[in-house]
């Protein structure tokens, strides 16, 4: 089942904050974020993991709710160089792959 | 190598041919998975390899898809009698370990088009 990522596209100004949101109808056990750029590979942002344990980025965090299967990602004091779209891969129950949301198309302009 | 490597980088063909797309995953990386993202979309899951083994290959789409992985490392992603819905990026990723608790890297994808 594919996460539904929200919103599906926000433009903000440099400086100006973004939640990027995940949701899950089934039971995850982890949470992967990615942020690829036209053209360009998906570049691992951050993992979350069923139990609390977090793998990050400075300057950029997210949250992990196993209960309510959702998951949000936190873009402060954005850069321009965080423009470009995020996906959130979802790892649902005993699956070994992830599931993709159909992602976030984030502009931030000077 | 010191990331995922596929080729080609660009690929166009004419329908009903084959094609042959590879990937170089990060040395000693036991996991590969293949994705594939049509413009626009997200990331669809076609197929994923333990070592030489697949043992998920529920997201390929048709039987005009198959997959091969050999010595645990280089893996090739053929797509017979070519249709102009297989345009797309394929996309390959690598972790050190299978699950979903793994960190997945990916490759820069292979650009396929088919006319």
């Amino acid at each position: 089942q594919q996460p539904v990522q929200s919103p599906q596209a926000v433009i903000l100004r440099e400086g100006e904050d973004a939640v990027i949101n995940c949701s899950s109808s089934k039971a995850l056990y982890s949470v992967h974020w990615y942020r690829q750029k036209h053209g360009e590979a998906p570049v691992f942002l951050m993992i979350l993991l069923k139990g609390g344990e977090q793998k990050g980025h400075e300057k950029i965090s997210a949250s992990f709710n196993e209960k309510k299967q959702q998951s949000s990602l936190y873009l402060t004091a954005s850069q321009l160089s965080y423009s470009g779209t995020y996906f959130c891969g979802t790892g649902q129950g005993g699956a070994q792959k992830l599931v993709f949301g159909q992602g976030t198309r984030l502009t931030i302009n000077p | 190598g010191a990331g995922v490597s596929q080729s080609p980088s660009n690929k166009v063909t004419e329908k009903g041919k084959d094609v042959e797309l590879r990937c170089d995953p990060i040395s000693g990386h036991t996991a590969l998975y293949w994705y594939r993202q049509s413009l626009g979309q997200g990331l669809e899951f076609l197929i994923y390899f333990q070592g030489n083994s697949a043992p998920d290959k529920s997201g390929l789409p048709s039987d005009r898809f198959s997959a091969e992985r050999t010595g645990g490392s280089v893996s090739t992603l053929t797509i017979q009698r070519t249709q102009q819905e297989d345009s797309a990026v394929y996309l390959c990723a690598s972790s050190a370990n299978r699950g979903s608790r793994e960190t997945q890297y990916f490759g820069p994808g292979t650009r396929l088009l088919v006319l």
